[in-house]
């Protein structure tokens, strides 16, 4: 299996709500990430998890919150978003944790098309 | 700072060309650079990825070849098709910073039947 899977596909929330996204990856990867994608832009990096503590937390804001209850999933809790955090949200895995050489490619989800109202 | 720039942002090319898209990189000092391919509003596939000792990778009708003294890197498309029609994105993992990669804005190509 080598898949990194998200849910949902298409998620719409108002202001107020709270929703999560899903990610799940059974390849045995110890690495998972978050990134944000607007259109026509590359993909910018939020957080990364390595053997499922937090390592990187680029500047997020709190209405972001990331969670990895075990080491094939990661969530991402939203609460209280802004219409400009519309966007694609990636999930990415690799087997390599933080740092050094290797061959840790990076699997990407298909992503969440997120529209805040 | 580290940076990773791609030029052309947009090629269109008749099928059957051959082709080059371009990714350039501040920092000499990376430990690989992976190419990756995003159709509209979908995910990233891995399409190469080149350690830094490396000169270059080949996976079927695509090519990836690495100049880190110069900070470039090329992707080679053979006999393009409509199929590869898509945004192509370099990324790099510099050797300073954690396990990110660096992406660059990408190059949108468009291959006309």
């Amino acid at each position: 299996d080598t898949e990194v899977t998200q849910t949902p596909k298409h998620l719409v929330m108002g202001m107020t709500n709270k929703k999560s996204l899903k990610c799940e990856q059974h390849m045995g990867h110890r690495a998972m990430y978050w990134y944000k994608q607007k259109a026509k832009k590359p993909p910018e990096l939020m957080f990364v998890y390595s053997y499922e503590k937090l390592s990187i937390n680029e500047s997020v804001p709190s209405r972001f919150s990331p969670e990895c209850p075990n080491s094939s999933l990661l969530n991402l809790h939203l609460h209280a978003l802004q219409p400009e955090d519309s966007a694609l949200y990636l999930c990415a895995s690799s087997y390599k944790a933080l740092g050094g050489e290797g061959l840790e490619t990076q699997y990407f989800g298909p992503g969440t098309r997120l529209l805040v109202l | 700072k580290q940076e990773v720039t791609q030029i052309p942002a947009a090629l269109s090319v008749p099928e059957g060309e051959n082709l080059v898209l371009n990714c350039s990189f501040t920092d000499s000092a990376i430990y690989n650079l992976q190419w990756f391919r995003q159709d509209p509003g979908k995910g990233l596939t891995s399409l190469l990825l080149i350690q830094s000792s490396q000169r270059e990778q080949t996976s079927g009708r695509l090519n990836a070849s690495l100049d880190k003294s110069s900070g470039r890197s090329t992707l080679y498309i053979a006999a393009s098709q409509p199929g590869d029609s898509a945004t192509y994105l370099c990324a790099v993992k510099f050797q300073t910073g954690a396990n990110n990669l660096f992406f660059g804005t990408g190059t949108r190509l468009t291959v006309i039947p």
